[in-house]
C-alpha cells in the first residue's frame, strides 16, 4: 500500500539557517506528492505539490523536487524565519485514494 | 471565499455524553474527510464521502463514533458516549476529488472529554 515516511523532529534551526526535511515515500502507480503545514493552533494548509516525476514545487521560499528514482520529495528551504515555526507533513495520493500523511515534523526556528 | 467552516471550534464535555461536530465544506467540492490528531497517534483518516456518500470508514475507531452528509454542504461526526481518550482536534478537510486533488482543511474542533 502506500506510504509516507519523513525526519522524525522536532528540528531547531537558528534564524537563516538552511532546512530540509527527508520524505521518502511507497506508493502503486504515480502518485501526486505534497507538503502541507500547520501552524500553531491551524489546520493543515497546502504548501506546495508536485504531479509528476522531476516537477518542482515551489511556494514561500519553500522547494521539494518529485525525485522517482529515489523515491523522495524532500523539503529545502534557504533561510529559515521565525514565522516558519510550525508542523510540515509530507503526503502522496494515487488513483482515486485519499491522502495518506506522514507523521509531521515539528520545526522551531530561534532568533 | 469561505473556507472550510468547523463548529464548534472547541467542545468540553463530560464523559458519557454525547458530542456533535459540525462541518460546512468549501461549496463545489465532492469530497469531504474526517480526522482526527493527537500527539502520540498524529493524523488519523477517520471517514470520507464521495457525493455524500461514505466511502471508506474503517478508520472510524469504535461504533461509539458515527458520521453522516445528509447533503452537500453539512457533515457530522458524533460520539456517543464519549471517553476521556477521544480528546483530540478534529479536523474536516474538503477536495474537489478524492483523488489526486488537494485537501483544503477547516480550523478544528478541539474536543476536551473530561
Amino acid at each position: 500500500g502506500n506510504s509516507v515516511t519523513q525526519m522524525e523532529g522536532p528540528v531547531t534551526l537558528s534564524e537563516e539557517a538552511f532546512l530540509t526535511i527527508n520524505c521518502t515515500y511507497t506508493a502503486t502507480g504515480y502518485p501526486s506528492l505534497f507538503w502541507y503545514v500547520q501552524y500553531p493552533g491551524e489546520g493543515l494548509q497546502l504548501l506546495l505539490k508536485a504531479t509528476k516525476a522531476d516537477d518542482k514545487g515551489s511556494n514561500k521560499g519553500f522547494e521539494a523536487t518529485y525525485r522517482k528514482e529515489t523515491t523522495s520529495f524532500h523539503l529545502e528551504k534557504g533561510s529559515v524565519q521565525v514565522s516558519d515555526s510550525a508542523v510540515y507533513f509530507c503526503a502522496l495520493n494515487s488513483g482515486n485514494t485519499p491522502l495518506v500523511f506522514g507523521k509531521g515534523t515539528r520545526l522551531s526556528v530561534i532568533a | 471565499d469561505a473556507g472550510v467552516i468547523q463548529s464548534p471550534r472547541h467542545e468540553v464535555t463530560e464523559m458519557g455524553q454525547e458530542v456533535t461536530l459540525r462541518c460546512k465544506p468549501i461549496s463545489g467540492h465532492n469530497s469531504l474527510f474526517w480526522y482526527r490528531q493527537t500527539m502520540m497517534r498524529g493524523l488519523e483518516l477517520l471517514i470520507y464521502f464521495n457525493n455524500n456518500v461514505p466511502i471508506d470508514d474503517s478508520g472510524m475507531p469504535e461504533d461509539r463514533f458515527s458520521a453522516k452528509m445528509p447533503n452537500a454542504s453539512f457533515s457530522t461526526l458524533k460520539i456517543q458516549p464519549s471517553e476521556p481518550r477521544d480528546s483530540a482536534v478534529y479536523f474536516c478537510a474538503s477536495s474537489l476529488l478524492a483523488g489526486q486533488e488537494t485537501q483544503y482543511f477547516g480550523p478544528g474542533t478541539r474536543l476536551l472529554v473530561l
